[in-house]
């Protein structure tokens, strides 16, 4: 299994303002992903991460939006540009591997994020 | 592309009563299904998954899950419940071939509520 963790916890922000959301993983990982959870909601996936290639976007997400960085393989940063109360969810990281009985996703605590 | 579908959005029963949380799933190849719970202010949990071995799953927490390839369906049953059990579920589907690794597709969630 692997071990995530993700900085900020939380954060309230303003509107207008961006927000970059740290994922460190304890091992190496080819991809990594990044998912929402709206109030409420279902998790949504945003985009995958490849280290060394551009992130693949989901429909709806774009990378002015979101960019994301994937400098090495236990990394990746996620930004929530010109943040408004819509942006306001839990951002969660995750990275795939095989557990006992084969693949698996393992996910991070989540960043809830407040947009004021 | 792959999908799918919780049939309740709310369950309820009491404990020490059997749990049956409902899942319906489309995938263009054969799939991965796993459920995840999401207690209040927790992060998300691996309950249980399938990925093409025995069609009985047997999780965490006294909880399995079916794969029933006829009915494209991966239900979550528990044979009493307890008051902890209360949370969020998530069906969750992924084509992941071992070639490589898409995303996971979220179902909508249900929520399970224990009366005493």
């Amino acid at each position: 299994s692997a071990v995530i963790s993700q900085k900020p916890s939380r954060d309230i922000c303003q509107r207008g303002t961006s927000l970059t959301i740290q994922c460190q993983v304890d091992s190496q990982v080819t991809m990594m992903f990044w998912y929402r959870q709206q109030p409420g909601q279902s998790l949504t996936l945003i985009a995958t991460a490849n280290q060394g290639s551009e992130a693949t976007y989901e429909s709806g997400f774009v990378i002015d939006k979101f960019p994301i960085s994937r400098p090495n393989l236990t990394f990746s940063t996620l930004t929530v540009s010109n943040m408004s109360p819509e942006d306001s969810s839990i951002y969660l990281c995750s990275v795939d591997g095989h557990g006992q009985g084969g693949y698996e996703q393992y996910f991070g605590p989540g960043t809830r994020l407040t947009v004021t | 592309a792959q999908s799918v579908t919780q049939l309740d959005s709310h369950v309820s029963v009491s404990e020490g009563t059997p749990v049956l949380l409902r899942c319906n799933y489309s995938s263009s190849y054969s799939p991965s299904l796993f459920w995840y719970v999401q207690h209040p202010n927790k992060g998300l949990q691996l309950l249980l998954k399938y990925t093409s071995a025995a069609t009985l799953v047997k999780g965490i927490n006294g909880f399995e899950a079916e794969f029933k390839k006829s009915e494209t369906s991966f239900h979550l049953t528990k044979p009493s419940a307890h008051m902890s059990d209360a949370a969020e579920y998530f069906c969750v589907v992924s084509d992941y071939s071992g070639g490589g690794a898409d995303g996971l597709t979220f179902g909508k969630g249900t929520h399970l509520i224990i009366q005493p």
